[in-house]
This record gives structure tokens, C-alpha cells and sequence, in this order.
């Protein structure tokens, strides 16, 4: 139940994109098509911005995208804007009806 | 709208225990897995403990193993986590958690979240 490693901070101006790696094994991101991201604002719960690696939920623009490739998965957040600042998390399905959750990334919007 | 409100959180002592509850509203409860996910203040996301949509498979994190009990009452759309033997390294937000399908093994991921409850361990 090791978690996810994340880069801790991220950062772009308004308009650039930022790509935020989740890397992890072939027991739980490499294994599964089931890699979730979560958008944080500060002092607010967790909310569902990518799930099964790269699907979008109804409501969350179509700046955010995500992939996957071996043991890593990735968010992109392309036309950065304000509103995006926030902390980030990676999740995966780890096998043996495990969650495991990556440790965060704080992006700044410059 | 689906809803997800915690409560039971509180200042409890190491060693004793405190029982969290998680109301649902919005959609069947019964048609899902649940999870608590737990955040220390400051800290990332840790994950607690998750239940299939009828109880009958349940999985802990090693941390809380032995000391922390899920259950759910469908009929009364509600969520349940006992935590006996407390530490002060329980403390924590803990947020009660929707997936999108109804088993745990192989979890779609969540959906929704509520807003948390804070159960703080300190003598």
C-alpha cells in the first residue's frame, strides 16, 4: 500500500500548460485502467476531474485531459487559468480491493 | 443532487474510540461501494477503508487494521466507520466517498466526496 509518487509543486502562467505525473507499479497504475485525478481547493473537499485514466465527468472543462503510459499517469491542464489553482491528487486502483492515493501536487498559477 | 454529510468527528483521547456516520442522499446508496478517505491537516489524501455495495467484501489500510470497522444500513442509506484504540496519528479529516460501481475489486474510482469530519486524537 505504497503511495503514488507525485511531484509536490507544479506551476504555469495563465494560458500555458502544466502536465502533472502520478507514477507508480505495475501492481496498481501500471495494472489497472482505473487512475483518477482530484482537483482541491484549499479547504474544500476533493472533487473528480479525470477518472479511468482519461474520461471527463459532466461539467469539468475539456482543458483538463489525462493519459497513461506503463506506471505513470499524467494530467494535463492546458489554458491555465486562475480558478485551476489547487492541489491535486492521483488515485489508482491497487489490486486486492485496495485504493491507494498519490501524495498531492500544489499547482500555482503565476 | 447526490449528497454525502459526515458527522460524529470530535476530540476523543488516545485509546478511546468514536463511531463516524455518513448520511447519503441523491441516489441509491445500495447500487454503490462507499470508501472513507482520511486527511490529516496539512497532509495529502490517505486512503481508510472501502465496502462493496452490500457489505459482503470490505478492505482496510494497514494503518487502521484491526482497529477501524466499515459497515452500511442501505435501507438507511447510511455509512458507518468505527474507530477503536485511537492514536494520535488518526487525526484527521474523514471523508465519506462514493465510487462509481458497486464492487471494490477493481474500483472505478470516486465520484463524489463529502465535506469531511474532523476527529482530533489528543490527551
Amino acid at each position: 500500500q505504497s503511495a503514488l509518487t507525485q511531484p509536490p509543486s507544479a506551476s504555469g502562467s495563465p494560458g500555458q500548460s502544466v502536465t502533472i505525473s502520478c507514477t507508480g507499479t505495475s501492481s496498481d497504475v501500471g495494472g489497472f485502467n482505473y487512475v483518477s485525478w482530484y482537483q482541491q481547493p484549499p479547504g474544500k473537499a476533493p472533487k473528480v476531474m479525470i477518472y479511468e485514466v482519461s474520461k471527463r465527468p459532466p461539467g469539468v472543462p475539456d482543458r483538463f485531459s489525462g493519459s497513461k503510459s506503463d506506471n505513470t499517469a499524467s494530467l494535463t491542464v492546458s489554458g491555465l487559468q486562475a480558478e485551476d489553482e489547487a492541489d491535486y491528487y492521483c488515485s489508482s486502483y491497487g489490486g486486492s480491493n485496495n485504493l491507494v492515493f498519490g501524495g498531492g501536487t500544489k499547482l500555482t498559477v503565476l | 443532487e447526490v449528497q454525502l454529510v459526515e458527522s460524529g468527528g470530535g476530540l476523543v483521547q488516545p485509546g478511546r474510540s468514536l463511531r463516524l456516520s455518513c448520511a447519503a442522499s441523491g441516489f441509491t446508496s445500495g447500487d454503490y461501494a462507499m470508501h472513507w478517505v482520511r486527511q490529516a491537516p496539512g497532509k495529502g489524501l490517505e486512503w481508510v477503508s472501502s465496502i462493496s455495495w452490500n457489505g459482503g467484501t470490505i478492505a482496510y489500510a494497514d494503518s487502521v487494521k484491526g482497529r477501524f470497522t466499515v459497515s452500511r444500513d442501505n435501507a438507511k442509506n447510511s455509512l458507518y466507520l468505527q474507530m477503536n484504540s485511537l492514536r494520535v496519528e488518526d487525526t484527521a479529516f474523514y471523508y465519506c466517498a462514493k465510487d462509481m460501481h458497486y464492487s471494490i475489486s477493481g474500483s472505478e474510482g470516486i465520484d463524489y466526496w463529502g465535506q469531511g469530519t474532523l476527529a482530533t486524537v489528543s490527551s
